[in-house]
C-alpha cells in the first residue's frame, strides 16, 4: 500500500535553533498533506493544511511565523519550527490523503521533538 | 464543531476475549466514520471505515457499525490477538476523509498471551 515517511522520527534540540521536519508520499503524488500536532493522552490536532504550489492554511490559534509549512513538489511537505522553545515540545505527525486510493489518507510515523 | 469521544484506556485483554471500544460523535451532517490503528513506532492505519448510517465496516476481525439514532461507531472483535495491541483511533469526516479528519483521544490496548 501507499506509504509516507516522515523523517526524523525524534529531534532534540536546544531552545532557540530551529528544527525541520519532512514528510513525503513515497509513491503516490500528493498536492495536499496535512499536519497534526499531539500531546500526551489527547488527540491529534490539526495545525495546517500543506498546499503544493500555494500557501499552507493554518488552523486558528496556530502561529504561521512560529511553524513554517512549505509543499514545494507533489510528494514532499515540510514543517518547521522556527525558535523552538519547550513548549514546543511534541508530536507531530503529517498526512497526505491519495486520490488514485479512494481518498485514503496516509499517515506518516510521527516525530517526537524535545525542546530543551 | 466536531467532536469525537473515546473511551480512555488503555484496555488490557487476555487472548481471544471479546473486544469492545466505544466512540461516540458530535456532528453537523452526515459525517463519514472511521478507525485507525496505531502500531507502536507506525503511522496511523485505515483499519475501517464507514460511510453513512447503518453501514458496517469490517477488517481483520474488527467491525464497526454507523449508528446515527445513538451517534456511535463502537470497534469490536470477537476474539483478540497479542498482535492487535495497538492504539486505536476512531475519527470523523465531512467529507468522505480526503480532507481534515476529527480523532478522538485514542484507546491503547494491550492483549497478553
Amino acid at each position: 500500500g501507499a506509504v509516507v515517511s516522515q523523517h526524523p522520527s525524534w529531534v532534540i534540540c536546544k531552545s532557540g535553533t530551529s528544527v525541520k521536519i519532512e514528510c513525503r508520499s513515497l509513491d503516490f503524488q500528493a498536492t495536499t498533506m496535512f499536519w497534526y500536532r499531539q500531546f500526551p493522552k489527547q488527540s491529534l490536532m490539526l495545525m495546517a493544511t500543506s498546499n503544493e504550489g500555494s500557501k499552507a492554511t493554518y488552523e486558528q490559534g496556530v502561529e504561521k511565523d512560529k511553524f513554517l509549512i512549505n509543499h514545494a513538489s507533489l510528494t514532499l511537505s515540510t514543517l518547521t519550527v522556527t525558535s523552538a522553545h519547550p513548549e514546543d515540545s511534541s508530536f507531530y505527525i503529517c498526512s497526505a490523503p491519495d486520490r488514485g486510493s479512494k481518498n485514503i489518507q496516509y499517515f506518516g510515523a510521527g516525530t517526537r521533538l524535545s525542546v530543551l | 464543531g466536531n467532536s469525537v469521544t473515546q473511551m480512555e484506556g488503555p484496555v488490557t485483554l487476555s487472548e481471544e476475549a471479546f473486544l469492545t471500544i466505544n466512540c461516540t460523535y458530535t456532528a453537523t451532517g452526515y459525517p463519514s466514520l472511521f478507525w485507525y490503528v496505531q502500531y507502536p513506532g507506525e503511522g496511523l492505519q485505515l483499519l475501517l471505515k464507514a460511510t453513512k448510517a447503518d453501514d458496517k465496516g469490517s477488517n481483520k476481525g474488527f467491525e464497526a457499525t454507523y449508528r446515527k439514532e445513538t451517534t456511535s461507531f463502537h470497534l469490536e472483535k470477537g476474539s483478540v490477538q497479542v498482535s492487535d495491541s495497538a492504539v486505536y483511533f476512531c475519527a470523523l469526516s465531512d467529507d468522505g476523509g480526503y480532507s481534515t479528519l476529527t480523532f478522538g483521544k485514542g484507546t491503547m490496548l494491550l492483549v497478553s498471551p
